[in-house]
């Protein structure tokens, strides 16, 4: 079975400074997609960013970008010049392809950041 | 083009109501799926719906809660006899076909109903 560790609960970072969460996950699939999505106070969840395992390239989104490491199942996050509205819970999502028709998304536990003013 | 809509946002009931959270997929998606998140916890999976079909429902209580999504209308998650520990956040997400590149394998979530059991 899937499953997905996220090892750092909270953190917190200074306005403007650069931020890393972690996320590693465990997996025998080779084909499959990796998410961190954002859930801040309003607990709406947003989707930051997307990586497929197939491409070796990072994701990037304007100042979210990823450090996805396939051979040591690491996906990190981050986020750079970060932002008050930048605090919120993230969360790392797994999601693997199938050919039996089923997916569903496995998500870790999440890391609750806190930008400093 | 509206996302995906949940309603009730907020909901309270009483021990052994019924709870009825309903969600209306993204123009276009036809698949749904449902979310709970307990308090200070992450998401898990309950169940996957397509229209008029349940594709995996392996993260369902088997006992009091069922869901549905009709030809007609929006995908409802149903809870019988509710008790104090389905007290959570409730969400709905959906998407077109997944595994097409149509896609993009992304899911996008509604805003989540909260439902209190006092």
């Amino acid at each position: 079975a899937q499953t997905v560790t996220q090892s750092q609960p909270e953190m917190s970072v200074q306005e403007a400074e650069t931020v890393t969460l972690s996320c590693t996950y465990d997996t025998s699939e080779n084909n499959y997609y990796l998410f961190w999505y954002k859930q801040p106070p309003s607990r709406q969840m947003i989707l930051v960013i997307r990586q497929e395992a197939y491409k070796q390239q990072n994701a990037t989104e304007n100042r979210f970008s990823v450090n996805f490491q396939k051979a040591a199942k690491s996906f990190s996050l981050k986020i750079s010049d970060s932002q008050l509205g930048d605090t919120a819970m993230y969360f790392c999502a797994f999601m693997r392809t199938s050919t039996s028709g089923t997916y569903k998304y496995i998500f870790g536990t999440g890391t609750r950041l806190k930008v400093l003013a | 083009n509206a996302g995906v809509m949940q309603n009730p946002r907020h909901l309270v009931r009483r021990r052994g109501q019924e709870a009825r959270l309903r969600c209306s997929p993204m123009k276009g998606h036809s698949h749904v799926y449902w979310y709970r998140q307990l308090p200070e916890e992450g998401l898990k999976f309950m169940v996957y719906l397509q229209k008029e079909n349940i594709i995996d429902e392996s993260g369902m209580p088997k006992e009091r809660f069922s869901a549905e999504f009709p030809k007609e209308g929006p995908s409802i998650l149903r809870i019988q006899q509710v008790v104090r520990g389905d007290s959570a956040a409730y969400f709905c997400a959906s998407s077109p076909l997944l595994g097409t590149s149509l896609s993009g394998n992304t899911i996008y979530f509604g805003e989540g109903s909260w439902l209190t059991v006092v």
